[in-house]
């Protein structure tokens, strides 16, 4: 398995700012995901983290939104982008490490309350 | 359109009650995973399941992957007030670079 960690655990903010979530995992990974869980809900994946290179966005979810970096095989960033009510959510990342195929290991989250 | 559907939505038990929860798809998955997570946690993972027919067994918990990898059930027996959380199925299909698609979650209470 693997060992990830997010930071901020959980935040507050005024609607209109943006907010950066950091993800670590602490061994070499093949592939880093960033989802969304809304209040009651199950998870919708946002994006694929790219080591290197532009994150691969699923529909409904765009760069300008949720920018995405990801520097190097074990840490990448989601932002939330002009803030609003409706972006109040769990922001969770998730990994694939290397030489485990088929299995994704969940961080504990970012729980995120726009006002 | 919901690629898995997982069912039932809610279930509230007394402690010692046996409950089976279904996952659900009319597409073919290469690898199957369930996931319980508590409030304020992320998932974590309970076991994956790959091969047709499957079943693995997790002390009280037994999961089973239909033969056509279209389906999957987790079976809790003897449930214990610790068993209390969201249980999440989770499908990878071949060629989709790892990519999960997730049900909508089995909210189970057990009650002492």
């Amino acid at each position: 398995s693997a060992v990830i960690s997010q930071k901020p655990s959980r935040d507050i903010c005024q609607r209109g700012t943006s907010l950066t979530i950091q993800c670590q995992v602490d061994s070499q990974v093949t592939m880093m995901f960033w989802y969304r869980q809304q209040p009651g809900q199950s998870l919708t994946l946002i994006a694929t983290a790219n080591q290197g290179s532009e994150a691969t966005y699923e529909s409904g979810f765009v760069i300008d939104k949720f920018p995405i970096s990801r520097p190097n095989l074990t840490f990448s960033t989601l932002t939330v982008s002009n803030m609003s009510p409706e972006d109040s959510s769990i922001y969770l990342c998730s990994v694939v490490p290397a030489g485990i195929q088929e299995t994704q290991y969940f961080g504990p989250g970012t729980r995120l309350l726009v006002l | 359109t919901q690629l898995l559907e997982q069912s039932p939505q809610f279930l509230s038990i007394q402690e010692g009650e046996n409950l089976t929860v279904y996952c659900n798809s009319s597409s073919v998955f290469s690898s199957l995973q369930w996931y319980r997570q508590e409030p304020g946690e992320g998932p974590v993972l309970l076991v994956t399941v790959v091969t047709g027919g499957e079943v693995k067994k997790l002390k009280r918990l037994t999961f089973q992957f239909g033969d056509a990898r279209k389906d999957s059930s987790l079976h809790i027996t003897a449930a214990q007030p610790g068993d209390t959380g969201l249980y999440l199925c989770a499908g990878a299909k071949r060629g989709s670079n790892y990519k999960l698609t997730f049900g909508k979650g089995t909210l189970l209470t057990v009650n002492p």
